[in-house]
């Protein structure tokens, strides 16, 4: 298809792990994106990964690349309630950012 | 360096009416993007500029205009205002350098 998917919604508990999966469409993206949403404010970059790459890891996120199946996740270890947030995936397509819907994610202490 | 800037922060029109939505960035960039972002939709691509004095339409450029008055300026127009424009519209440039994009604060519309 022609859109990058998430799922809408997650909820974990406070010290869990969170995993936030997206699907793209471009096996030739060159590089893939994560940015988080908090409320009333714009996007903020989290994180970015080439497509040459299967993982990146950066303090608590881990970034996943699976290009055969062109699956993207994002992993949030020891989740914290300031997790709480809207996570965008997104690829470099076609000179623009194509953006999934957003995955809200809940943390319950 | 103030990044993206975007005016106003809220506004609220009646059906009919027209306004604009001003952009700026200090970074340099070549690329400029407006993006609105509607409950469920994510961000839709509504116009961009990949270079001072081009403009191309994105995903839902319907309702809209634009003008890229010199490098660090990007304009979004509404000529008359429907309820379906409300949103909360993003103003975006590309770091070519950084290959990321940077995001304003946001413009949330609401049209009566």
């Amino acid at each position: 298809g022609e859109d990058v998917e998430q799922s809408l919604f997650l909820s974990v508990r406070e010290g869990d792990s969170s995993v936030i999966n997206c699907t793209y469409t471009d096996s030739s993206s060159t590089y893939l994106y994560w940015y988080k949403q908090e409320p009333g404010a714009g996007l903020q970059l989290l994180t970015y990964i080439f497509s040459n790459m299967d993982m990146k890891q950066d303090q608590r996120l881990t970034v996943l690349l699976n290009k055969k199946d062109k699956h993207l996740s994002l992993r949030i270890a020891d989740t914290q309630t300031g997790d709480s947030a809207i996570y965008f995936c997104a690829e470099f397509r076609g000179g623009k950012l194509i953006f999934g819907q957003g995955t809200e994610l809940s943390v319950k202490p | 360096n103030a990044g993206v800037t975007q005016t106003p922060k809220f506004q609220v029109l009646k059906t009919g009416q027209s306004m604009t939505l001003q952009c700026a960035q200090d970074m340099n960039h070549n690329s400029m993007y407006w993006y609105r972002q509607d409950p469920g939709m994510g961000l839709r691509l509504i116009y961009y500029s990949a270079s001072e004095g081009t403009t191309d339409k994105g995903e839902v450029p319907n309702g809209y205009n634009v003008s890229r008055l010199n490098k660090r300026e990007f304009s979004l127009r509404l000529e008359s205002a429907a309820p379906s424009q409300t949103s909360v519209y993003f103003c975006a440039s590309w770091g070519a350098s950084t290959d990321t994009q940077y995001f304003g604060p946001g413009t949330r519309l609401t049209v009566l």
